[in-house]
């Protein structure tokens, strides 16, 4: 089993659709949860940290179930600005664990 | 808004070459970390760094690597008698805590290219 696995995508959907993105995790005693988005040939940059109560920034909304070990996002009234690559990632002691990551695309 | 810095941007060395990477972290964080991305693949964890020496390596950090904070401000990576396997994007990375509330920020990547 992958430690970090996502949805293989790739998503294409319409500006303004909403879209999630589903995640599990194999080891049980992970720490810290997170979505990262990486654009083509750029940097991984940090979206949004996950918690088990949920949180929410804008249009996204992250879900953290710890007894499922299973994480997600949810991008709400999508834009073309998007359009990336959407990175699950655990954290285990000081080793962040990638997922391979989930395409989207958003055309207009 | 402080960011990582990295150079170089990319390097072309010929195999068996040794290269250094380097990487500026944000000022006050205490971690520093380096993962690689092999072009159309994730990103691999390869160290974290923490107090001076090694907290976490992973089983591509072998003798063919080596990290050393050389001053205070610069964290560098060390690749010793490239393969053509090393051939991939390297980030550097850094952060304020540990495993709690340590979120990473990247740099922009340095692209290595052996041939």
């Amino acid at each position: 089993r992958k430690e970090v696995e996502q949805d293989p995508g790739p998503f294409n959907v319409p500006e303004g659709a909403t879209v999630a993105f589903n995640c599990t995790y194999s080891n049980s005693a992970s720490q810290s949860f997170f979505w990262y988005r990486q654009d083509c040939r750029k940097e991984p940059k940090l979206l949004m940290s996950v918690y088990s109560s949920g949180n929410e920034d804008g249009r996204f909304t992250a879900q953290l179930n710890r007894a499922s070990q299973y994480i997600s996002l949810l991008i709400r009234d999508s834009k073309l600005s998007d359009s990336a690559t959407y990175l699950c990632v655990v954290r285990f002691y000081s080793r962040l664990t990638f997922g391979e990551g989930t395409q989207l695309t958003v055309n207009p | 808004e402080p960011e990582v810095t990295q150079t170089p941007s990319h390097q072309v060395t010929q195999m068996g070459q040794e290269v250094i990477l380097r990487c500026v972290p944000i000022s006050n964080h205490l971690y520093f970390y380096w993962y690689r991305q092999i072009l159309g693949q994730k990103v691999e964890f390869l160290v974290s760094f923490y107090n001076n020496e090694i907290s976490e390596k992973s089983e591509i950090f072998d003798d063919q690597f080596s990290v050393e904070r050389p001053d205070g401000s610069n964290f560098t990576l060390k690749i010793r008698s490239t393969k053509l396997e090393d051939s991939a994007m390297y980030f550097c990375a850094s952060s304020r805590g540990g495993f709690i509330g340590g979120e990473l920020f990247f740099g922009e990547g340095s692209r290595l290219t052996v041939l």
